[in-house]
């Protein structure tokens, strides 16, 4: 079976609305990385969160090793927000990222 | 900051042919560089791995004969495909790491084979 599962596939929000996205693995974690894929591509890291919780702006990063799962939350929703958030983790301590299907974000204005 | 600049960022081939794309970090040592290909049906599928002073490890379905990878230091990598076909097309990412598995990706080359 899949090693990582994202969910929701996709979510539409208004302006100014919450999101919180979820991301399960089914493997032992040696590390955990959220990425925003741009529209054109380009991926950008958001955080790198093996454990704990991480702050960053609207942006906040749990990762909860024992119940195998990380969330990603946004709070007060922009249109700027809208795109992929991906979430990508390490179980081997090799340095091989394996990614999630992602969750496309929509937020409408 | 760590940056990771990727080159061209999108190229259309004829069939058959080949091309190179490179990576080049900045602002921090890429020990590893990983390659990775999203397809259109936006899957992340790990093409290699590379780690300098290391064998470049393919993954099942890659191989160096058709994606031939260059990590000749820190601060530097490059992929070819070769004999590109319809199959071939898609996002091609880099993403280094300087060992603590934190990625810094590149923007990306997309790949159109006509």
């Amino acid at each position: 079976g899949q090693q990582v599962q994202q969910s929701p596939a996709s979510l539409v929000l208004q302006e100014g609305e919450n999101a919180e996205l979820q991301c399960n693995f089914s493997t032992s974690l040696n590390s955990m990385q959220w990425f925003y894929q741009r529209p054109g591509g380009s991926l950008v890291s958001l955080f790198y969160n093996p454990s704990g919780t991480k702050h960053s702006g609207r942006l906040t990063s749990t990762t909860v090793i024992k119940e195998r799962r990380s969330s990603l939350h946004i709070s007060s929703s922009q249109t700027t927000d809208s795109g992929t958030y991906l979430c990508a983790l390490d179980n081997t301590n090799t340095g091989k990222l394996t990614f999630g299907d992602g969750t496309v974000l929509t937020v409408k204005p | 900051g760590a940056l990771v600049y990727q080159y061209p960022r999108r190229t259309i081939c004829k069939s058959g042919t080949s091309m190179r794309m490179e990576c080049q970090a900045v602002g921090f040592q890429a020990t590893s560089v990983a390659w990775y290909r999203q397809s259109p049906q936006k899957t992340f599928e790990l093409i290699a791995l590379s780690t300098v002073n290391s064998a470049i490890k393919y993954e099942q379905n890659f191989t160096q004969e058709k994606f031939p990878i260059s990590h000749p230091n820190l601060s530097f990598s490059s992929m070819t495909v070769l004999n590109a076909y319809l199959e071939d097309r898609g996002l091609y990412l880099c993403g280094a790491t300087n060992a603590n598995s934190d990625y810094t990706f590149g923007s990306g080359t997309r790949l159109l084979v006509i």
